[in-house]
């Protein structure tokens, strides 16, 4: 299936500190975007890169993409606490755009 | 602005039981409509999406259905609830294709 595969599956840094999560996926993608999800609520949109873009940054996070590895990165620059979350990434594909997800990364920013 | 609501936010349904979720878009026309559902410590798997009212398609074989009776209400059924629909069930919506999908706050049903 064309689900994304984020890894490491879990990240414990200390608070300061960038975190870095990759995702990977298998075929061509319209686009692909990042939601965080903190326990048991619902999905945060963070941000879409669309196929065309390499890099893209809002606030604290920095997206790359990279379309010829079929590969992509989440930057969290300046860890805080309270950015403790599950996130994941989702390619989009199909005729209505579906996203499809993984199973995520599991961050822990320790204060 | 636009929000999405859905309800309940817990359920606790016996098994054959129906089942009944729905959400609600406000602030926009003729959205695309999403169901997801998350099993515990997984990610989200697409079961239903629509980019219109009646037009439903189903991404996997499956215990429930969908209905999208007005532009803006998506409506996710069981007839006979089974143990394994047990889940985090997430509505999502977008503009057009192509574009951010935005979630809801989601329904917890649990089947005993």
């Amino acid at each position: 299936s064309q689900q994304g595969e984020e890894d490491p599956q879990a990240l414990s840094i200390q608070e300061g500190e960038n975190a870095t999560m990759n995702c990977s996926y298998k075929t061509s993608i319209n686009n692909l975007q990042w939601y965080r999800q903190n326990s048991g609520r619902g999905l945060v949109h963070l941000i879409l890169i669309r196929s065309n873009e390499r890099e893209k940054h809002s606030g604290r996070l920095r997206v790359t993409l990279d379309t010829s590895k079929k590969s992509s990165s989440l930057l969290i620059t300046a860890s805080r606490a309270a950015d403790t979350a599950s996130y994941f990434c989702a390619p989009q594909t199909g005729s209505a755009r579906q996203l499809t997800f993984g199973s995520g990364t599991q961050l822990t920013v320790l204060p | 602005s636009q929000t999405i609501h859905q309800w309940p936010a817990t359920l606790v349904q016996p098994v054959g039981s129906p089942l009944s979720l729905e959400c609600t878009v406000e602030g926009t026309s003729n959205p695309n409509l999403y169901w997801y559902r998350q099993a515990a410590g997984r990610g989200l798997q697409l079961l239903f999406y629509s980019v219109g009212i009646g037009q439903i398609s189903s991404e996997v074989p499956q215990n429930l259905s969908a209905s999208r009776p007005q532009d803006r209400q998506f409506i996710l059924s069981s007839k006979k609830l089974l143990l394994s629909d047990s889940g985090f069930y997430l509505c999502a919506w977008s503009f057009g294709q192509g574009n951010e999908q935005y979630f809801g706050p989601g329904t917890r049903l649990t089947v005993t």
